[in-house]
């Protein structure tokens, strides 16, 4: 089956820009979603499509998804951004969706 | 504005069946995928499978082939997944996901919004 791989923590310090990767078997020939979660919330779309950003999303969250990786940027990153991050993808020979592990934002 | 409202926690023995509603409003019930994902407590987000509202089709993650059931009531625009013999580390929060419009059949997709979840707590 089809897997996403995100690393389980990353740190950055406030005003810094963060990257977290997400890699999977030619990712790049499928679109990839990202989902921010902070304790006790839902998740929220914050990218879809590789890149595209929904209108409530700060512009300092970006996407971009090559080869077998794709990656969320958070510019300027900020103490309210701290929170679990998952990367997202369809899985066309199983017609299933599939989400990497999940990644831990702090901000120090 | 696009809002989904699930039913309240769950307490259920091994075994037996649980079934979480989902409300949904806003928007056009019948023209996007509703989707199902649960999350095990201090785990990752897992995808159960996902209904075609128009049609009743649905999709299951092979994991929960057999066990689980979604379906949909399109004159109350509520979506409903029902997962059976359930067992101890089916312990979860379970969230419904709006996915994207029913014309799209594979990719791209993403979730916006998620219900609230709901806590579903199996004993034994």
């Amino acid at each position: 089956s089809y897997e996403l791989t995100q690393p389980p923590s990353v740190s950055v310090s406030p005003g810094q820009t963060a990257s977290i990767p997400c890699s999977g078997d030619k990712l790049g020939d499928k679109y990839a979603s990202w989902y921010q979660q902070k304790p006790g919330q839902s998740p929220v779309l914050v990218i879809y499509q590789d890149t595209k950003r929904p209108s409530e999303i700060p512009e300092r969250f970006s996407g971009s998804n090559s080869g077998n990786t794709a990656t969320l940027t958070i510019s300027g990153t900020q103490a309210m951004d701290e929170a679990d991050y998952y990367c997202q993808a369809w899985d066309s020979n199983t017609a299933s969706v599939v989400f990497g592990g999940g990644t831990k934002l702090t901000v120090l | 504005q696009v809002q989904l409202v699930q039913s309240g926690a769950e307490v259920k023995k091994s075994g037996a069946s649980v079934k979480v509603s989902c409300k949904a409003s806003g928007y056009s019930f019948t023209g996007y995928y509703m989707h199902w994902v649960r999350q095990a407590p201090g785990q990752g987000l897992e995808w159960m499978g996902r209904i075609n509202p128009n049609s009743g089709g649905t999709n299951y993650a092979q994991k929960f082939q057999g066990r689980v059931t979604m379906t949909r009531d399109t004159s109350i625009t509520t979506a409903y997944m029902e997962l059976s013999r359930l067992r101890s580390d089916d312990t979860a929060v379970y969230y419904c996901a709006r996915g994207v419009v029913v014309e799209v059949v594979a990719d791209p997709n993403w979730f916006d919004p998620w219900g609230q979840g709901t806590l579903v707590t199996v004993s034994s």
